[in-house]
């Protein structure tokens, strides 16, 4: 099955700062998601990325805060700007592979 | 009404013990099913996919889906200390590769050697 590497495992950062995560996978995927997962919680999906169009983002969520590219079929970087001590939490991409939705390992985001 | 409830956890069995795991759903639309497990620090892991009514085996794992009663299940057979982690269960409503899932809130199961 397909592989996706996420990048950076985890970060401190200071608030009013911003944070680019990188999710690269191992072969073409249409369609990339990003999840934002807190302690206790389901996995929330933050937005849709399809390759050449804007990303498509869930109730609750605005592209200023998190920007999503999606530059070509095998990458997608996801960024949380002006970050909050509320932006802590773990974020996750997944992409449908063929045999299911696979996951990266994950960013753990501590904003302090 | 959430559209998938998840027993609450956390849940402490015996080695060699039979787990078994259960989401409930609201939404008829749902018509694939999905079981992940997490381990600490890690990204969620596919452990089951099916999309229709009954069960699906793989090793020790079946997977039991009853749409009739908007119920799915995970039962573990012969459970080891290697498989302490969160359980998620996860849905979609059609096929696609850009459905969205609807996950479960997970439960955490501890196998005591």
């Amino acid at each position: 099955s397909a592989v996706i590497s996420q990048k950076p495992s985890r970060d401190i950062c200071q608030r009013g700062t911003s944070l680019t995560i990188q999710c690269q996978v191992d072969s073409q995927v249409t369609m990339m998601f990003w999840y934002r997962q807190q302690p206790g919680q389901s996995l929330t999906l933050i937005a849709t990325a399809n390759q050449g169009s804007e990303a498509t983002y869930e109730s609750g969520f605005v592209i200023d805060k998190f920007p999503i590219s999606r530059p070509n079929l095998t990458f997608s970087t996801l960024t949380v700007s002006n970050m909050s001590p509320e932006d802590s939490s773990i974020y996750l991409c997944s992409a449908w592979t063929g045999e299911g939705y696979t996951f990266g390992s994950g960013t753990r985001l501590t904003v302090v | 009404q959430k559209e998938v409830e998840q027993d609450p956890g956390p849940l402490s069995v015996p080695e060699g013990a039979i787990v078994s795991l259960n989401c409930t759903y609201s939404n008829s639309a749902f018509q694939y099913f999905m079981w992940y497990r997490q381990y600490s620090r890690k990204g969620p892991e596919l452990l089951m996919y099916t999309y229709s009514s009954g069960n699906k085996e793989d090793g020790r794992f079946t997977a039991q889906v009853d749409k009739s009663s908007k119920y799915i299940s995970l039962f573990i057979r012969d459970s080891q200390p290697s498989d302490s982690a969160t359980y998620l269960c996860a849905m979609r409503d059609y096929t696609g590769a850009n459905s969205k899932l609807t996950f479960g809130k997970g439960i955490t199961l501890s196998v005591r050697p």
